[in-house]
């Protein structure tokens, strides 16, 4: 079955600094990869997606992401993060069926 | 309005009410989907409606109870929920090509839901 994986439960950057968040999944075949963002009581908003070629896709807000398959990893990346980049961020695995299969969230604090 | 609505956006209710959560979309998508997100847990997917035919059903409490009535109108019917069952509820929305290749969803911004 798929899943994703996001090790980091909680991160702390300063304004400026650059920004990973990790992303693994499992999935058998070639994954649709995708990133949201949540605000506090807002919807998710898509950020960047992977459907196949360049492993390197860029996304809205500065936002990128790399997609390694020898890692089975997704990482999201900025180089310089915002104030207004506070918020929960969601890796997603395309599954079978048009489903999505979320995991479980980074909460992305930006400290001043 | 575009993108995907929500309403309401917040509801409280008690556990003999009844309810239903509306959602609706402006992009032309044909399919569209619930999902329910609880404190400290991953989205869960609820249900799937593709062409306005239930496709999923992911072991959902029947107090649940889903309706499309057309490729842009989804409804969710709630009765005699359990405080548990207090969440924020997402609806997305997608197109579904044929071969079923994929596409990405795009969501409301929820309804807040308590159930006192």
């Amino acid at each position: 079955a798929q899943s994703v994986t996001q090790p980091d439960i909680h991160i702390t950057v300063s304004e400026g600094a650059s920004l990973e968040l990790r992303c693994n999944y499992s999935y058998g075949a070639t994954p649709y990869l995708f990133w949201y963002v949540q605000s506090p009581g807002q919807g998710l908003q898509l950020l960047l997606k992977y459907f196949s070629g360049d492993t390197l896709v860029q996304g809205i807000k500065g936002f990128e992401a790399e997609f390694k398959r020898s890692q089975s990893s997704f990482n999201l990346r900025k180089p310089s993060v915002h104030w207004s980049d506070a918020a929960e961020y969601f890796c997603a695995v395309g599954a079978r069926g048009n489903k999505l299969v979320f995991g479980a969230g980074t909460i992305l604090r930006v400290k001043s | 309005e575009t993108g995907v609505t929500q309403t309401p956006r917040h509801l409280v209710m008690g556990m003999t009410n009844k309810k239903s959560l509306k959602c609706e979309q402006h992009l032309g998508h044909n399919a569209m989907y619930w999902y329910k997100q609880s404190a400290k847990k991953p989205l869960e997917l609820m249900f799937v409606y593709s062409l306005e035919e239930r496709v999923e059903n992911n072991s959902v409490p029947s107090r649940f109870s889903p309706e499309c009535p057309n490729s842009s109108h989804l409804f969710l019917h709630l009765h005699t929920l359990q405080p548990e069952d207090s969440a924020l509820y997402l609806c997305a929305s997608s197109l579904l090509f044929a071969g079923g290749s994929y596409n990405e969803q795009f969501f409301g911004p929820g309804t807040r839901l308590t159930v006192l």
